[in-house]
Parts: C-alpha cells; structure tokens; sequence
C-alpha cells in the first residue's frame, strides 16, 4: 500500500511569509508524528498526535509553530512569519498505534524548507 | 548535555569490516531503544529496536544495550556498499512517549 506522503517536496520562501506543510499518513494509523532535521544534523521532535488524545506539542520551538490533524488522519504544520533558522527539512511519521516496543515509525520523504 | 549523544563521524571503512555504532544518553527513564538508517535524501527507516537491556540479532545487525552505562551500540557485520547511510538511534521512556533521536553517524563503506 501506499506510504506516508509529504507536500510539497520543496518549498522556498521569503522571509516573514506563513508556509503550510502536509503529510498524509498511512491508512489506518492512529498516530502522527513531525520532526525537523538541519543540515548534518540528526531529528528533531516538533509534535506528536496519537488518536483522539491531546497532542504533545513539546518540541515546538516557538508560537509560531502550530500543527493540527483533522479527522485523525491527514495533518498540517503551520510555520507563521517564516525565518532563515526555519529552514530545514520536515519530516512526517506515522505509526500503527503510537505505543509498544515493536511500534514502527513509518517516514514520509520529507519536505525541504528554504527561506530565503 | 543533549539527552542523547552521537558521534556524527563520517565513518570510512571498507567493504567487509565490522562497523560498531554508538550512542550515549543522560536520562535513565528510557527504555525502548531503536535503531533508524537514513539514505540521503530519503526518510529514515527503522532497522532494530530493543526493549530494556540486553542483544538482539537481524541477520548482519546485532543491537546491544547497556542501561547501566547508559550505552547502546549496532553492529553491522560483513559491511557493504549499500550499508553506507546515516544511522541514528532513538530512544522514548514509555511505550506511549515521543521519541528522542541522537544526531546520527555518517557510514561510508568503500568497495
């Protein structure tokens, strides 16, 4: 079946413009995750939806990152009054149901944020 | 301290060789341990993961965790060119928590 999918591919923007990502998860899978990774530099946990629970918004770095997913399926994250450090490439998870030892995380391709 | 530490390499070996692969990390409460490689340009993909202390072998892969010395290692045996990626582990305290990534290892395996 199909895997989890990102758009766009990439993405580049001025300075200060609001910038919107999606991920479309694999059928089925009750739990979301988004990441960020820079250049040489390893994943970085931005937020994580798990069926109908609160998400874990911890990793956001500032207010002007914010993420929903509607009918527990396809998610967005939202990047307001983008800025140069935004840029980075975004990754989505997802996974069967968030929990377990054996849970794998399932990542989409990414999407490659430049702001310019 | 980063939670979780990683020599970012590059690591050079050739074709053949074992390859030992480590992390360190600070927080005591993690207890499920993975292993994820990434290909340039692509998503990482899971390869290992292990619960609490202990081994686990896949076939070329053995993951070992140590919770004592807060220490987790992959090893990759017989290395091929097509080992050569990015590896990161993770970790996340509770079967149900986010999951934490070191930074990653570059592998380069020469023919």
């Amino acid at each position: 079946g199909a895997g989890v999918s990102q758009s766009p591919s990439n993405k580049v923007t001025e300075k200060g413009k609001d910038v919107e990502l999606r991920c479309d998860p694999i059928s089925g899978h009750t739990a979301l995750y988004w990441y960020r990774q820079s250049l040489g530099q390893g994943l970085e946990f931005l937020i994580y939806f798990q069926g109908n629970s609160a998400p874990d918004k911890s990793g956001l770095p500032s207010d002007r990152f914010s993420a929903e997913r509607t009918g527990g399926s396809v998610s967005t994250l939202t990047i307001q009054r983008t800025q140069q450090e935004d840029s980075a490439v975004y990754l989505c998870a997802s996974s069967l149901d968030g929990g377990g030892a054996g849970d794998t995380q399932y990542f989409g391709p990414g999407t490659r944020l430049t702001v310019l | 301290q980063k939670e979780v530490e990683q020599d970012p390499g590059p690591l050079s070996v050739p074709e053949g060789a074992i390859v030992s692969l480590n992390c360190t990390y600070s927080n005591s409460a993690f207890q499920y341990f993975m292993w994820y490689r990434q290909y340039s340009r692509k998503g990482p993909e899971l390869l290992m993961y292990t619960y609490s202390s202990g081994n686990k072998e896949d076939g070329r892969f053995t993951a070992q965790v140590d919770k004592s010395s807060k220490y987790i290692s992959l090893f990759i045996r017989d290395s091929q060119p097509s080992d050569s990626a990015t590896y990161l582990c993770a970790m996340r305290k509770t079967s149900y928590d986010k999951v934490i990534f070191g930074p990653g290892t570059s592998l380069s395996v020469i023919p």
